[in-house]
This record gives C-alpha cells, structure tokens and sequence, in this order.
C-alpha cells in the first residue's frame, strides 16, 4: 500500500491571496496521481491526472506539479476566490496493483473568506 | 448522459434490517467502486469491480457485499445494517487506462438507528 499524505489538513485563505498545499507519496510506483475537488454536499469531481515527472497542469486559477523523485505534488490556488472552497483529494494509482484501486490521501480543507 | 447515479439518496434503517444500494453508469466504463466517507476518514474503499460479473473486496468490506451482473451497474447489499454502518456512501467508475480520472456519484446518506 502506497500511504498518501496530504497537508496541511485544513487551511483558511482570505479572498485575493493564493495558496499551496501538498500531496506526498514515499514511492514513485505508481501509474498515476489524480487530484479532485471535493465540494460540502456535492460528489469529489477531478481536476488533474498526472503520470509524468514535472508534470504541470493548469486549469483557470488551479494549478499543479508532479515530482516523483522527491515524493510530492503541489496544488496552487491563485487570487483564492470564495468558490475554491471545498476539500482537495489526491489520490495515486499503484504500479503494486493492477486492479484498478486507487490510494486516496485524507484532503486538505480549504476555506476561503471573502 | 447521466454520468453515475445512485439510488437511494436517503435511507433510515433499524438495526437489522437489509437493503441495497444501487449505483448505475451510462459510460460504459468497466471500472466501478464503493466508498464510504466517514467524518475525519476521508474515503475508504469498500469493494470495486474491474468488470461485468468480478467483484474485489476493499479496505473496509465486512458487512457489505457487492454484485455486479450488468456491466452498468453495480449493487452495495447490507445485509444486517449496524450503526457504525451509518456513513455517506459513493460510487464512482472510470475507464480501463491508468489515467482515467473516476466519476462520483451524488452519494447516498444512509443511517441506521
């Protein structure tokens, strides 16, 4: 089993100022890393999947990167927005197993206030 | 598309009695997956399928079995509920490569007295 740790567990972010929180993994054997957005009341929905290291995937103000020598994944949040308020999962996919199960990390909780 | 639906959202038990979870997908994706999130737990796996008729038990499988006749579907069966079963309970199902993400179901919040 690949331990997924995330952190910090929660963070608090005043509206306009950007943030970053870590995934860490203490192996590279692992097909993929995934992160997803977990929003209170609604269902986990991905936003990045990275397979390479020195990954980097962008979409609007979110962005990430993959260093699988050194065991972590950054997320970044620019200019935090009351919107980006929800939990952050990663989650990898183990070379170790080829049935499909992934290894989620607890979350980082980020609170946004405006 | 619908994506993943579940069925019910809602459920009260008694201590005892049974029921059935029942997750479709219209994706035609091969893999499928029960969480169970717990406050503080994040998501913890309870059984999954890489196919149509296979079933794999998870981190936490007892008290829960799992069937999955149809390629779309996949069923959670509780058979004598329990208390420390009261959870929020997603599906998810994904592709059959590495890097495809999953997709959640809206969940199912179920309590046992």
């Amino acid at each position: 089993i690949l331990n997924v740790e995330q952190s910090p567990q929660s963070l608090h972010v005043q509206e306009g100022d950007s943030t970053n929180f870590t995934c860490s993994f203490p192996s590279s054997n692992f097909y993929a890393l995934h992160w997803y957005r977990w929003e209170t009341a609604k269902s986990p929905e991905a936003l990045f999947v990275m397979t390479l290291n020195g990954d980097e995937k962008k979409k609007g103000r979110i962005s990430a990167t993959l260093n699988t020598k050194e065991g972590y994944s950054y997320l970044y949040i620019k200019g935090s927005q009351p919107e980006d308020s929800a939990t952050y999962l990663c989650a990898l996919f183990p070379k170790a197993d080829s049935w499909g199960k992934f290894q989620f990390g607890a979350g980082t909780q980020v609170v946004v206030t405006p | 598309n619908a994506g993943v639906t579940q069925t019910p959202k809602f459920r009260v038990l008694k201590t005892g009695q049974s029921m059935t979870l029942l997750c479709a997908q219209d994706m035609n994706h091969e893999y499928m997956y029960w969480y169970r999130q717990d406050p503080g737990m994040g998501l913890r796996l309870i059984h999954y399928s890489v196919g149509e008729g296979t079933t794999a038990k998870g981190e936490v499988p007892d008290g829960y079995n799992v069937s999955r006749l149809k390629k779309q579907n996949f069923l959670l069966g509780l058979e004598s509920a329990a208390p420390s079963q009261t959870s929020v309970y997603f599906c998810a199902s994904r592709g059959g490569r590495f890097y495809n993400e999953q997709f959640f179901g809206p969940g199912t919040r179920l309590t046992v007295l």
